[in-house]
């Protein structure tokens, strides 16, 4: 199976700071159809999750353009530019490229 | 307005069998892969069953590979989760969800295995 490695585990943030998060994988997720199926997910307090980033680097509908996302590969990169309190909650990458499905085991956005 | 809405969670004890639910709307059901995701109390998430547009096909991680089956009824635009041989590690909530990389997501049902 698929390993996803997020790192870090918790990440402490002002308001305004950019942070980013790490997701590596264990194995290529780059498909024989030329997609990389690399996710990335916000879970606030309470709530299901939700989509923020499909395939690497594009945004989901009515996410907000200061979420980002980069990599290729094994490399997977989300970038948050400027910390708003709306933003904090549990992060996770998610790959589909291989069966079965995995996803890492999350980063913790908190405030500083 | 896409709603994805879980039913048929509650208390059961090991070994016994479960059948969740969900009811799809706003969108056009038989476009769409489905999925189900649980979360353990305090856990992460992880990957249940994906369904393909017409239910050809399946996919399952091992830790429930021959007890769980994903499937899904295009004319009723509902998905379902039978869950057999449950274990007490099964305990989690279980979200239906829209898609491979899943965009749409219900608010989940909570399964309880416990004797």
């Amino acid at each position: 199976d698929v390993v996803l490695t997020q790192t870090p585990s918790i990440l402490s943030a002002t308001i305004g700071q950019s942070v980013s998060i790490s997701c590596r994988s264990s194995q290529s997720l780059l498909d024989s159809d030329g997609n990389t199926y690399l996710y990335w997910f916000l879970q606030r307090p309470g709530q299901s999750p939700q989509r923020l980033i499909y395939l690497v680097s594009n945004l989901g509908s009515g996410v907000p353009n200061r979420f980002s996302g980069s990599g290729s590969g094994t490399d997977f990169t989300l970038k948050i530019s400027g910390v708003e309190a709306e933003d904090l909650g549990v992060y996770y990458c998610m790959q589909a490229t291989h069966a079965p499905y995995t996803f890492g085991a999350g980063t913790k956005l908190e405030l500083k | 307005e896409v709603q994805l809405v879980e039913s048929g969670g509650g208390l059961v004890q090991p070994g016994r069998s479960l059948k969740l639910s969900c009811a799809a709307s706003g969108f056009t059901f038989s476009n769409y892969y489905m999925a189900w995701v649980r979360q353990a109390p305090k856990k992460g998430l992880e990957w249940v069953a994906t369904i393909s547009t017409s239910g050809s096909r399946t996919y399952y991680p091992d830790s429930v590979k021959g007890r769980f089956t994903i499937s899904r009824d295009n004319a009723k635009s509902s998905l379902y989760l039978q869950m057999n041989s449950l274990k007490s590690e099964d305990t989690a909530t279980y979200y239906c969800a829209r898609g491979k990389g899943p965009n749409y997501w219900g608010q989940g049902v909570m399964v309880t295995v416990s004797s």
